[in-house]
């Protein structure tokens, strides 16, 4: 039962234009959510994160919004340049009680920035 | 970056033998986990430490053991090697601080034949 899902495998996008990368979660219990970047051979690379008690975080090009009700985030990266060309893996975790940000990772959506 | 070295890198075994991946932090964090990455699944948690010698089962920890005699120093081992145990490996710590992302090492691929 995936409690984290990509539903995209992949995009492909121009160079400066907008990348949006979709994220749906089941487990309402669920209250920190992270975007994480991965590049061939290397490991994934924390990128930007959202607590559930915000509805939007900004980081230079990186915008990730949270939709609670639908159980939804997304990732914006504008503009998107070809170094942006990754595995993009949402993660979120849920406070149990114990500070172990043990998270659940989706499957990934390979972005493809074309020149 | 953060200090994390996993060894090795590469592996090809034979169902049946017993391997041993480690993980190696300078960080001087809490907490370390492994994960395994595969197609379809994305990053799954196999065994996570809280501390040394604390440790805990993650989602899909049937197979594999782990010990933490050392903060900087986590070992996976796999007991005997199957072929469904074929996959990429990921290390990763924090601080154990609240909504403290991980960071991960750069991997393990394990093939085993």
């Amino acid at each position: 039962d995936q409690q984290v899902k990509q539903n995209s495998p992949s995009l492909s996008v121009q160079e400066g234009r907008i990348s949006i990368l979709n994220c749906d979660y089941t487990n309402s219990m669920f209250d920190y959510f992270l975007w994480y970047k991965k590049y061939p051979a290397e490991g994934p690379t924390f990128l930007i994160s959202i607590s559930s008690i915000k509805d939007k975080n900004e980081d230079g090009r990186f915008t990730v919004f949270l939709n609670k009700s639908a159980k939804h985030l997304s990732l914006h990266i504008v503009p998107s340049q070809p170094g942006d060309s990754a595995v993009y893996f949402c993660a979120a975790s849920a406070d149990y009680g114990g500070a172990t940000n043990k998270l659940i990772f989706g499957t990934g959506t390979l972005l493809a920035v074309q020149p | 970056d953060a200090g994390i070295t996993q060894s090795p890198r590469h592996k090809v075994t034979e169902t049946g033998t017993p391997v041993t991946l480690r993980c190696h932090q300078t960080e001087n964090h809490r907490y370390m986990y492994w994960y395994r990455q595969d197609p379809g699944h994305g990053l799954r948690l196999i065994h996570y430490s809280y501390g040394v010698k604390d440790t805990d089962k993650g989602e899909v920890s049937d197979g594999y053991s782990v010990s933490r005699s050392k903060t900087e120093d986590f070992l996976l081992t796999l007991e005997s090697a199957t072929s469904s145990q074929t996959s990429v490996y990921f290390c990763a710590i924090n601080t154990g601080l609240e909504n403290s992302p991980l960071h991960f090492g750069n991997g393990t691929r394990l093939t085993v034949t």
